[in-house]
């Protein structure tokens, strides 16, 4: 149990492109989905946070306007890179948890990552 | 903000038993979890700790002191597929939700 997906695994595209990121829970609803981005042998770094139905909550310094950020349902959240420049080549991973139920803290299961490239 | 400190790297032998230890500074402390990443991939959930104390799961053991705000991963009978990064991530209830805030890793290699 607890499978998260993303697609695509991999994409490659050109400065001021757009590109779409799917995130999906299989096999539970999960409440919060969370986004973050990992650079080469630097630790994940939360870039928003974000509940079914709601808008989603940035970090500081993550523009809003460029990592634009859907929960449309308890199986999907989606994170679109506007306008993409180099500097946004990455590895980004989305997880999702069910949220707290009963106080009790629930695990953040990760999909397997979205390796961006912008030429 | 959060502190979490944890070693970058560390070698072991194959069968053997390694530690890895990581300590945090945080408010609204909510958990602490130990996740394994190989490289290139996403991470994988491992242990949760919440209440003091140490938690097993095979050759997998986890350890919490939330007043020394130290804890550790303990791998037992290290195989060669072990070798990953292993990353401490603290949970803290900050604006009314849990956030995830992860050490930046300690690489281990299991050498023959």
């Amino acid at each position: 149990g607890a499978v998260v997906s993303q697609h695509p695994s991999r994409v490659i595209c050109k400065s001021g492109t757009s590109v779409k990121i799917e995130c999906r829970s299989l096999d539970f609803q999960a409440t919060t989905m969370f986004w973050y981005r990992q650079f080469p042998k630097q630790s994940l770094m939360l870039m928003a946070t974000s509940n079914e139905g709601s808008k989603a909550t940035y970090e500081q310094g993550v523009e809003k306007d460029k990592f634009l950020i859907n929960h449309a349902s308890l199986t999907l959240s989606t994170l679109t890179v506007t306008s993409a420049h180099p500097e946004d080549s990455s590895f980004y991973i989305c997880s999702a948890s069910g949220g707290l139920a009963g106080g009790k803290q629930e695990t953040q299961y990760f999909g397997p990552g979205t390796r961006l490239l912008v030429l | 903000g959060q502190n979490i400190d944890q070693p970058t790297e560390m070698t072991a032998t194959e069968g053997a038993i390694v530690q890895i230890n990581c300590t945090y500074q945080t408010s609204g402390f909510n958990g602490l979890f130990w996740y394994q990443q190989h490289a290139g991939e996403a991470p994988t959930f491992l242990s949760y700790n919440v209440l003091d104390g140490l938690e097993e799961k095979g050759r997998f053991s986890s350890f919490l002191s939330r007043s020394k705000g130290y804890s550790y991963l303990l791998l037992k009978e290290l195989q060669m597929k072990d070798s990953a990064s292993y990353l401490c991530a603290v949970s803290a209830i900050k604006g009314g939700g849990n956030k995830l805030t992860f050490g930046t890793g300690t690489q281990l290699k299991v050498e023959l």
